[in-house]
């Protein structure tokens, strides 16, 4: 069955450094989506990417994220200057097509910012 | 805006028997989507089941079940005979249907099942 597969598994880095979470979705899938889970709690929505460009993002998705799909087959979350509070696990998703499938998600990446 | 609650952060079950996991949700939309995630704890996100607003019959998917009550806005999720690998994070979660956006998450019920 086709995945959604995240690199790397964890990522270790210090305050301000920059991090950049890659995501490769299903190959036929059209919408991308990054997540976040802050450890116990719930999993909170970041940005939607349809058509090479953002088509939604939420307040925590500030000036210091981005995302690009540079090769037509990645799907990237920068984090340009990282904060404590951005330690949290980090769900990428995609989807065929807008109507009712469920998202397939990744299997994270787990960021510990020290 | 459309959130997502789950009322119960802890739930357990015995092996075999029947758990219901509790779900409502806020919305001004007619037409919409409801789902059903698992999150064991290799911490992945598994779809487990879904519904569509606008169906009456509620999803079945073998041992899961929902109970879909649009008025209330309620959608609840029967697992039957229970099995230890049902242990996880259970997440309900809305999405509207005619847009690229954004799955809202409930907090999280996580299920305990006792051998």
């Amino acid at each position: 069955e086709p995945e959604v597969t995240q690199t790397p598994s964890h990522q270790v880095t210090q305050m301000g450094q920059e991090v950049i979470l890659r995501c490769v979705p299903i190959s036929n899938h059209l919408y991308f989506y990054w997540y976040r889970q802050i450890l116990g709690q719930k999993v909170e929505f970041l940005v939607s990417f349809y058509n090479n460009e953002i088509s939604e993002k939420s307040e925590i998705f500030d000036d210091q994220f981005s995302v690009e799909r540079p090769d037509g087959s990645n799907f990237t979350l920068k984090i340009r200057s990282t904060k404590l509070e951005d330690s949290a696990m980090y769900f990428c998703a995609s989807t065929y097509t807008e109507v009712n499938y469920g998202y397939t998600f990744g299997s994270g990446t787990r960021l510990t910012v020290v | 805006a459309q959130t997502v609650t789950q009322s119960q952060p802890e739930m357990s079950v015995q092996e075999a028997e029947t758990v219901t996991l509790s779900c409502t949700y806020d919305t001004s939309e007619s037409d919409y989507y409801l789902f059903w995630y698992k999150q064991p704890p290799s911490r992945q996100m598994i779809l487990v089941i879904r519904q569509e607003a606008y169906k009456q019959q509620n999803a079945t998917e073998n041992r899961f079940s929902v109970n879909f009550q649009k008025a209330a806005k309620s959608f609840s999720l029967k697992i039957s005979d229970s099995q230890l690998g049902d242990a996880a994070m259970y997440f309900c979660a809305y999405r509207r249907q005619y847009n690229n956006n954004d799955m809202r998450f409930g907090a999280g019920t996580r299920l305990t099942v006792k051998p």
